[in-house]
């Protein structure tokens, strides 16, 4: 299958600094990339649509200035958590979408441990 | 709007024997595909198997198998000769094709799988 790295695995951060995350297709290219939030034991929430070379597509409930992508080429979308708070402490993964093949398939990062202190 | 339900919050299987996890979709849609998903702990998203609506043909991958049913809606996940490997979260997933946009997934709520030695 396809690779999607993630990086980094895991972050520790202070309250009100910055961190982004990268998510890269090692393999393809990818027009579009998503990233999703997952608490615990539950499934994972897509918070917004990055399309490269346009501006994301957010979530209903998502604020786009706290959670800042850029999509700049086909193997890159940044994820960046902007004045981060503990409540922004959370696992998030991306995931790139391949259509080159027909089988058109989304493939995920492995994750990243997000922890506001 | 699509919505995926997997009633099952739990299972448990003994290892060697089969286990099948449900999975419910609702759409107006013809055309779409459908995916199991792996969450292991290592909280790597992992493709399982996917299934094509058009297609009448149940998929399969190795040990692992859907019973497709289009007209009642039903997608469900067959594993037979259970591994202690197979113990994880899995996520029944729905999206509409390509040509449909840069179209998510939807995800069900999941269901933690437990592998009895």
């Amino acid at each position: 299958g396809a690779v999607v790295s993630q990086h980094p695995s895991w972050v520790i951060c202070k309250s009100g600094t910055s961190v982004k995350i990268e998510c890269r297709s090692l393999d393809f290219q990818a027009t579009t990339m998503f990233w999703y939030r997952q608490f615990p034991k539950q499934s994972l929430m897509l918070m917004a649509t990055s399309n490269e070379g346009s501006k994301a597509t957010y979530e209903q409930g998502v604020e786009k200035d706290k959670f800042l992508i850029n999509h700049a080429s086909l193997t890159l979308s940044t994820l960046t958590v902007t004045s981060a708070h503990p409540e922004d402490s959370s696992f998030y993964i991306c995931s790139a979408r391949r259509t080159d093949t027909i089988t058109d398939t989304q493939y995920f990062g492995p994750g990243t441990r997000l922890t506001v202190l | 709007a699509q919505t995926v339900t997997q009633s099952q919050p739990e299972m448990s299987v003994q290892e060697a024997e089969t286990v099948t996890l449900s999975c419910t979709y609702d759409t107006s849609e013809s055309d779409y595909y459908l995916f199991w998903y792996k969450q292991p702990p290592s909280r790597q998203m992992i493709l399982v198997i996917r299934q094509e609506a058009y297609k009448q043909q149940n998929a399969t991958e190795n040990r692992f198998s859907v019973n497709f049913q289009k007209a009642a809606k039903s997608f469900s996940l067959k594993i037979s000769d259970s591994q202690l490997g197979d113990a994880a979260m899995y996520f029944c997933a729905y999206r509409t094709p390509r040509n449909s946009g840069n179209t998510p997934l939807v995800f069900g709520k999941g269901t933690r799988l437990s592998v009895i030695a």
